[in-house]
Order: structure tokens, then C-alpha cells, then sequence
């Protein structure tokens, strides 16, 4: 089974980078790293996903790490509406993941 | 404007009733998924459907039921077997079933089960 470990909470200062972490140490050569968010009581929202380099798009950066057991989800200036759970999954496809309890991000004004 | 429709947001049902959760989708898209989230926790994979009248059980998949009659939709129904209902139900889609980095996870709103 596809298990991915992040911490339970992170704390951020609005305006500034928060970089959240994600272990997957059990990850197969075909896994896409998938990152997904989500508000109390709403569904989980894309962010971003990967597979060897880096990626880059309009609401985070995502940096994986060259053996691919890890990875880092980047915002660069938090807000507010980004605070959030956040989670990290790996898979050949993304629905058949268990999403584990991910992070829970806060973001102080 | 595309998207997943869940329905209804809330529902109660009694105890020994079965209950049926809608999900429709006009995003075209091949693949849909339920999964089962308990508070504080994160998403458990209960059935899924890569095509049109085939799907899978996912992890937690008894007590539950599910068909795949039209591309669209993919219908959930909770029966009485299953022991703790008390949940919110998520739907997902994605283009394809296939293992694929084009597999990004669309969700709907949810639909918050309480059992009385």
C-alpha cells in the first residue's frame, strides 16, 4: 500500500513561503506525486503533481528530491484562503490512493 | 462550467435503511471514485470505475454498493451492512483509470451521512 508521511501541523506568517514536506520512501518508479488541498466541509482541490523534475504552475512549486522518497510542496507568499489540509500521495493513478490525514496549515495574519 | 455534482449535501437516514448518494459529472471524464472521509482523518477509497458498466472495490468497500451504467454518473448506495455509516462521501473523476500522470482528481462537495 502507497503510504505517505507528513507532519500533522505547520504554522505560517501571511506573506511568507511555507514549504510543507512529504516522505514516500515506498514509491515505485512510475508513481506521480500528487499534492491536493482541502477547506473544512468542501472536497479536496488539485494543487500540483509531478514526476522526476520539478513543477512549477500558477499555485505552488513542487520539488522532488532526486531518489524520489521525498518531496516539498512550496507556496511562496501564504494567504489566508491557503490555510488548509494539504496532502501528499503517490500513485501510478492518483484515485486508487489513500489519502493519509495530511497536513493541517495554518497561516497567521 | 464543468465540474462534479454531488447530491444531496446532507441527508439522515435510520438505522437499517439504505441510502443512495448521486454523483454526476460533465467533465467527460472515463474514471470516477468514491472514497469515505471520518473527521479529523483522511479519504479511504471505497469503489472506483475506470469505464462505462465495469468498477472495482477499493479498501473499504463493504456494506457499500455502486453501478456504472452511464458515463456521467456513478451512484453510491450505503446498505444496512455497512456497521458505522456516519461519514462525509467524497466523488472524484479523472480522465482515465489508466496509470497515468493525466490522472489529476477532480472532487465534488461531498455529502455528509448521518445516521439517527
Amino acid at each position: 500500500d502507497a503510504k505517505t508521511t507528513q507532519p500533522n501541523s505547520m504554522e505560517s506568517n501571511e506573506e511568507e513561503p511555507v514549504h510543507l514536506p512529504c516522505n514516500h520512501s515506498t514509491i515505485s518508479g512510475t508513481d506521480y506525486i500528487h499534492w491536493y488541498r482541502q477547506l473544512p466541509s468542501q472536497g479536496p482541490e488539485y494543487v500540483i503533481h509531478g514526476l522526476t523534475s520539478n513543477v512549477n504552475n500558477r499555485m505552488a512549486s513542487l520539488a522532488i528530491a532526486e531518489d524520489r522518497k521525498s518531496s516539498t510542496l512550496i507556496l511562496h507568499r501564504a494567504t489566508l484562503r491557503d490555510a488548509a489540509v494539504y496532502y501528499c500521495i503517490h500513485n501510478t493513478n492518483a484515485g486508487k490512493s489513500t489519502f493519509g490525514d495530511g497536513t493541517t496549515l495554518t497561516v497567521k495574519p | 462550467d464543468g465540474g462534479i455534482t454531488q447530491s444531496p449535501k446532507y441527508l439522515f437516514r435510520k438505522e437499517g435503511q439504505n441510502v443512495t448518494l448521486s454523483c454526476e459529472q460533465n467533465l467527460n471524464h472515463d474514471a470516477m471514485y468514491w472514497y469515505r472521509q471520518d473527521p479529523g482523518q483522511g479519504l479511504r477509497l471505497i469503489y472506483y470505475s475506470q469505464i462505462v458498466n465495469d468498477f472495482q472495490k477499493g479498501d473499504i468497500a463493504e456494506g457499500y454498493s455502486v453501478s456504472r451504467e452511464k458515463k456521467e454518473s456513478f451512484p453510491l448506495t450505503v446498505t444496512s451492512a455497512q456497521k458505522n455509516p456516519t461519514a462525509f462521501y467524497l466523488c472524484a473523476s479523472s480522465i482515465t483509470g489508466q496509470a497515468s500522470g493525466a490522472n489529476v482528481l477532480t472532487f465534488g462537495a461531498g455529502s455528509r451521512l448521518t445516521v439517527l
